[in-house]
């Protein structure tokens, strides 16, 4: 199986300013067709998860552009370039290769 | 709108069945691959199982093989998953989730979700 690392685990962040978080594979994600099937999801406080990027750094309908993603084979990163009191909440990575489909263990963002 | 509703959770002992349901609303089920994922309690998630649009291929996390069976009604807009075998491990929110392609495993849509304890 494919194991998906997050860095950090937890992150304060300050309202407008930007944040990061990064994600590795075990193993490249990266598919014949060009695309590296990597996916971010959030999950606010008491919700469901809801997808921000797949294809690595397709962002998903309705997603506001400060959210993006970048990267290829087994680094990716998502960065929010200026953050909200509504991003809080947990974000994981999710290899969307293969089955089973693998998640990162999450990073926590909360406001300091 | 888009709507995935699950139902089926609650208190079952160990070694007990249960089965979970999804109904859509807002899509046409038979033109979409489908998952469940589930959480346990303050923990991170975990994908459990997906199938294809008219149930003919399924695929399961190791931890589910041979317990777990997912299933689909078209007609009735519905997706199942029936737990056999369950454990205390079993025990977390299950979510159903819409594959957004068939090609690879995002989900492009959630559930709110239903909770699964399993105790004695």
């Amino acid at each position: 199986d494919i194991v998906m690392t997050q860095s950090p685990l937890s992150l304060p962040v300050t309202p407008g300013e930007p944040a990061s978080i990064s994600c590795r594979s075990s193993q490249s994600l990266l598919h014949s067709d060009g695309y590296s099937y990597l996916d971010w999801y959030l999950q606010k406080p008491g919700q469901s998860p809801q997808l921000l990027i797949h294809l690595a750094s397709r962002r998903a309908s309705g997603v506001p552009d400060r959210f993006s993603g970048s990267g290829s084979g087994t680094d990716f990163t998502l960065k929010i370039s200026r953050v909200e009191a509504e991003d809080v909440g947990i974000y994981y990575c999710m290899q969307a290769l293969q089955a089973p489909f693998t998640f990162g263990p999450g990073t926590k963002v909360d406001i300091k | 709108e888009v709507q995935l509703v699950e139902s089926g959770g609650g208190l079952v002992q160990p070694g007990g069945s249960l089965r979970l349901s999804c109904t859509v609303s807002g899509f046409t089920l038979r033109s979409y691959w489908m998952h469940w994922v589930r959480q346990a309690p303050g923990k991170g998630l975990v994908w459990v199982s997906r199938i294809d649009n008219d149930g003919s291929y399924t695929t399961y996390a190791d931890s589910v093989k041979g317990r777990f069976t997912i299933s689909r009604d078209n007609a009735k807009n519905t997706l199942y998953l029936q737990m056999d075998s369950l454990r205390a491990e079993d025990t977390a929110v299950y979510y159903c989730a819409r594959d957004a392609d068939g090609m690879g495993g995002t989900a492009d849509y959630w559930g709110h979700g239903t909770l699964v304890t399993v105790s004695s």
